[in-house]
């Protein structure tokens, strides 16, 4: 059974630069989220899919940021003009919902992304 | 307001021995489910055990057990025989099931550490 990959493990940018990150979710699982987690905190919630549907994004989501997933399997996240604040681990997550079981999200290594 | 507060930034604990790690949360909504993350150095978030609102027993998940007390909103998690793997850490999730989003709302998170 494979987990969730994500790619690249480690980006270092220069600020004002673009970054795309790539999420590959559990087979067949229908739904996809994004996190962000800096240094000593909890992940926080960025953006939801169902299928290829984007259903839900946080206010963390600025403008500079894009999520897509464009068949239903893959995702990929960008940002745009990156800024030293956007240094963080991403990490993605993928479930399945079945009648009468738990909706368990699974988490991905991550991506760590640092902005010079 | 803190939806999931961890009040133990850090916590030794010897070998063999048990250990709680509390986590306390805040909801209006009925139906909510409590969830228990570990992530060791790699960065991984690992899924640990779950708790529905509606489950009348304490979720057992081998080693770990998750002390539910909902009038006292509180789901804290016992890992029974500590091991030095142990050593991660600790982040205590929830989800409203009545949130579109589907989102975890993340704790702030406590180190466990394991003294040989």
């Amino acid at each position: 059974d494979t987990g969730v990959s994500q790619n690249p493990r480690h980006k270092i940018t220069k600020r004002g630069q673009n970054v795309t990150f790539r999420c590959d979710p559990i087979s067949e699982h229908n739904r996809l989220y994004w996190y962000r987690q800096t240094l000593g905190q909890g992940p926080e919630f960025l953006t939801y899919f169902q299928n290829e549907a984007q259903l839900e994004k946080s206010r963390l989501l600025s403008d500079r940021f894009s999520a897509e997933r464009p068949k239903g399997s893959f995702s990929t996240l960008e940002i745009q003009r990156t800024e030293q604040g956007d240094s963080a681990m991403y990490l993605c997550a993928s479930s399945h919902r079945r009648a009468g079981r738990t909706d368990t999200q699974y988490f991905g290594p991550g991506t760590r992304l640092t902005v010079l | 307001a803190q939806k999931i507060t961890q009040t133990q930034p850090g916590m030794f604990v010897q070998e063999k021995e048990a250990v709680t790690l509390d986590c306390t949360y805040d909801t209006s909504d009925q139906s909510y489910g409590l969830f228990w993350y570990k992530q060791p150095s790699s960065g991984e978030m690992i899924f640990l055990i779950y708790q529905g609102s509606y489950d009348e027993q304490n979720a057992t998940e081998g080693r770990y057990s998750l002390n539910f007390q909902k009038a006292r909103k509180s789901a804290n998690l016992v890992i029974s025989a500590s091991q030095l793997g142990d050593s991660a850490m600790y982040f205590c999730a929830m989800r409203e099931l009545n949130n579109a989003g589907n989102m975890l709302t993340f704790g702030g998170g406590t180190r466990l550490m394991v003294k040989p």
